[in-house]
């Protein structure tokens, strides 16, 4: 089985721009998270959706935004970009509630 | 929210030794993870273990659900070990993880 897909894996962009990011799940998986790492925060949980649902949110202000397609796929997106974005997102997916398994992230640099 | 402690912060081997990672958790939680993360940034799973004890080769990991605490063995360490390694905890459908836990093993 193929493994989670993150794209694309490096991104720089500038402040005040805006990105997407994709995400997809293993075969038969229907849970996506999404996780920001930094060295001064560690990782961080942004959020989780089950059958395009979002079932929780980190504490993550409002330009932090994310969705999940029919096929599992998902997408997060963050606007009007900061310095601080700078980070590994990652993308996690699960069968239900049970063992995650990561990708291989994404590395955001915003000049 | 639950909160996840790892300790030590950083830990140097000597190539060969036995090592002991500490992971303590302040609720009582649905699963636990420990992970591997490699120099390029994934994370690997290693164990999922909500309790009891599991082996994997020259790891294997042990939770007390109980007293809420997990440990990870690494026997006969290799350098190939090097690298940062998390615990994490399961609650409200998403992961709360440690601070790791940074390996380094010496030729």
């Amino acid at each position: 089985k193929a493994g989670v897909t993150q794209t694309p894996r490096y991104l720089i962009k500038t402040r005040g721009q805006q990105v997407t990011l994709s995400c997809s799940p293993i075969s038969g998986h229907r849970s996506v998270s999404w996780y920001q790492q930094t060295p001064g925060q560690g990782l961080q949980f942004l959020f989780e959706y089950f059958s395009e649902t979002q079932r929780n949110k980190g504490n993550f202000p409002g330009r932090f935004s994310g969705r999940q397609f029919s096929n599992s796929r998902s997408e997060m997106n963050v606007s009007t970009l900061e310095l601080g974005d700078s980070a590994l997102y990652l993308c996690a997916s699960s069968l239900v509630d049970d063992t995650q398994y990561f990708g291989p992230g994404t590395r955001l640099t915003v000049l | 929210g639950i909160q996840v402690e790892q300790s030590p912060p950083d830990l140097i081997l000597q190539e060969g030794a036995n090592s002991t990672l500490r992971c303590n958790f302040s609720d009582s939680v649905n699963n636990l993870q420990w992970f591997h993360q490699n120099p390029w940034g994934q994370l690997i799973n290693l164990f999922y273990i909500p309790s009891g004890t599991k082996q994997n080769g020259r790891l294997s990991a042990t939770t007390v659900a109980t007293e809420r605490y997990s440990l990870l063995y690494i026997s006969s360490s290799q350098t190939t070990d090097s690298g940062v390694y998390f615990c994490a905890v399961d609650g409200d459908y998403k992961l709360s993880f440690g601070a790791g836990t940074t390996v380094t093993v010496r030729a």
